[in-house]
Parts: C-alpha cells; structure tokens; sequence
C-alpha cells in the first residue's frame, strides 16, 4: 500500500523555540495532506488540510499563525509549531489520500515534547 | 460534541475467541465509515470500511456491521489472535464533504491474551 513518512518520530524542545515536522508521500502524490493532533486517550483531532500549492485550511480552534503549515510539493508538507508551549506537548500524525481514494494512509506520528 | 463515540476504553479477550469493538454515532449526515487499527508510537491503518447502503461488510477473520437506525456499528474479529492487540479507531465521513474528512472516536485497546 502506500507509504506516507513523518519525521521526527520524537523531539523533545524547550518553551518558546520552533518545531518542524515533516510529512512525506514515499510512492505517490498527495495533492492534500492532513494534519491530526492526539492528546493521550483521545481522539485525532483534524488540525488543518493542507493543500498543494495553496494555503491551508485550518479547523476552527486552531491557530494558523501558531501551526504554520507548507504544502510546497506533491510530496511533501511540513507543520511548523512556532513558540511552542508545554500545553503544545501532544502526538501529532499526517495522514494523505491517495486519488480518490477516501482509505487514508497515515505517517508514524510525532511525539512532541515541550519543557 | 463527540460525534463518533467508542465508549468502551479498553477490551480483553482470549486468544481465539471473538472481539467485538462498537461505536455510535450521533451525525446522520455521516454515509461512509472506517475502523483503523493503531499500534504504539505509529500511524493509524486501515483496516475495513463499510457504505451506509450496506448493512455489513466482511474481510477475512474482520466483520463490519452497520446498523443505521440505531447509529451503530461494531467490528468483529475471529478469531482474535494476539497480534490484533492494538488500538481501534472507528472513524466516519459526511456525505457530500472531502474524501478525506473523517471524525474519529477515542479508540479501544484491544488485548488478546494467549
């Protein structure tokens, strides 16, 4: 099936700097990715879809100037997390589809931790 | 407002026995409905789905029912084997909206015990 990786898989950061995480389509072109947040023994909270050459669309809740989202490639979209906080600590997992295809195929996730 | 509800947190059971992992919704805009399976520290799979125009849904030892009128579903798995040990996520889509869209429950832990 189709492959979509996400890096880092961990990262740990101080209070106020700037994470980047990565989500790559490894076989195939993703014209939209999404973005999902996961407190523990909750559910994935969509964040945002970000589209191919366009801006994101952010759901409602979700600062767009916090969780900046770049969509430059067919391939690749990144969620920058600016001046992050402890309350930002969460695992956060990309997913994208592939055609018409509504079977979403998800990265490995990112465990984020703020001190 | 959770629209997918999995109110079982968590579900033991013997090796080869049945599983049966439910999950209610309250949208009936909802037509399409998917159950992933999440190990630890990776992403969701898919595992099956089902159309609302159909009342169940089978693949191998996973069964998918669907019952519309109580806004209800639940997957199957027989027999369980321990390797099913993981996490279910019942996640359903809008008719008319994105693909892509899904709404997820909490999830289930499932552990199948040798």
């Amino acid at each position: 099936g189709a492959v979509v990786s996400q890096h880092p898989s961990r990262v740990i950061c101080k209070s106020g700097t700037s994470v980047k995480i990565e989500c790559r389509s490894l076989d195939f072109q993703a014209t939209t990715m999404f973005w999902y947040r996961q407190f523990p023994k909750q559910s994935l909270m969509l964040m945002a879809t970000s589209n191919e050459g366009s801006k994101a669309t952010y759901e409602q809740g979700v600062e767009k100037d916090k969780f900046l989202i770049n969509h430059a490639s067919l391939t690749l979209s990144t969620l920058t997390v600016t001046s992050a906080h402890p309350e930002d600590s969460s695992f956060y997992i990309c997913s994208a589809g592939q055609g018409a295809n509504e079977k979403l195929f998800f990265g490995s996730g990112t465990q984020l931790s703020v001190l | 407002d959770q629209q997918v509800k999995q109110n079982s947190p968590s579900l033991s059971v013997q090796e080869g026995r049945i599983s049966i992992l439910n999950c209610d919704y309250t949208n009936s805009m909802f037509d399409y409905f998917l159950w992933y399976k999440k190990y630890p520290a990776e992403g969701p799979t898919f595992l099956i789905s089902i159309s609302s125009i159909k009342d169940k849904n089978e693949d191998g030892r996973f069964t998918v029912f669907l019952n519309k009128s109580a806004k209800h579903l639940s997957l199957h798995i027989v027999p369980s084997q321990p390797g099913d040990s993981a996490v279910y996520f019942c996640a359903a889509r809008r008719s008319g909206g994105s693909n892509y869209k899904l709404t997820f429950g909490k999830g289930t832990l499932l552990t199948v015990n040798p």
